[in-house]
């Protein structure tokens, strides 16, 4: 079954660096995700990204996250300069239409610890 | 403001029963909504949707239900099993583009 990759599955940064997380969505997937979960909360909206731009975004996500999708395959978060705030889990999620018709399919999570 | 509310004690159920779950919201009117299941340290996996004119889905052992009037949605899982203990959140959503808004979720241990 398709999957959802990340990479990497850890990263610990120091409070200031930039970090870049990334994501390989399903081939032919159209809709593409970044949701984070702070240790033992609730899963939290960032961003949504559509036909290569940004099609919603939550208050979280502020002028330190940006998105991109470089290439055909590759889905990025980039952080500019981390908080200790910033360390969760952070989910990719990609779907082949809008959420009204299908489920999104979340890869594994990179968790972010900021030092 | 938009709130998602689901049982926050852990669910402790027999194998072979079935276990319901709760899921209410207040201050909008979702379009849809969507059931996930989620282990330790893992991503969330996509069970069921179910659309605000639908009144009820099914996916072999779960179903779910959803009341517009009572703002509320019903997931049981029949026949359970020890597989099935993980914790389970709904996202009731109002657009289209994605702003799956989760419920904090609730856990089920199903117990041999």
């Amino acid at each position: 079954e398709p999957e959802v990759t990340q990479t990497p599955s850890h990263q610990v940064t120091q409070m200031g660096q930039e970090v870049i997380l990334r994501c390989v969505p399903i081939s032919n997937h159209l809709y593409f995700y970044w949701y984070r979960q702070i240790l033992g909360q609730k899963v939290e909206f960032l961003v949504s990204f559509y036909n290569n731009e940004i099609s919603e975004k939550s208050e979280i996500f502020d002028d330190q996250f940006s998105v991109e999708r470089p290439d055909g395959s590759n889905f990025t978060l980039k952080i500019r300069s981390t908080k200790l705030e910033d360390s969760a889990m952070y989910f990719c999620a990609s779907s082949p239409g809008t959420g009204t018709d299908y489920g999104y399919t979340f890869g594994s999570g990179t968790r972010l610890t900021v030092v | 403001s938009q709130k998602i509310e689901q049982n926050s004690e852990a669910l402790n159920i027999q194998e072979g029963k079935t276990a319901t779950l709760t899921c209410n919201y207040t201050n909008y009117s979702p379009a849809y909504l969507q059931w996930y299941r989620q282990d330790p340290g893992r991503g969330p996996v996509f069970l069921l949707l179910i659309r605000e004119n639908e009144k009820e889905k099914r996916k072999e052992r779960l179903k779910v239900t959803f009341d517009t009037t009572l703002k509320q949605s019903l997931f049981h899982i029949t026949a359970s099993q020890p597989a099935d203990s993980a914790t389970y959140l709904c996202a009731p959503a109002t657009d289209s583009w994605g702003k799956l808004q989760f419920g904090a979720g609730t856990q089920v241990v199903v117990t041999p």
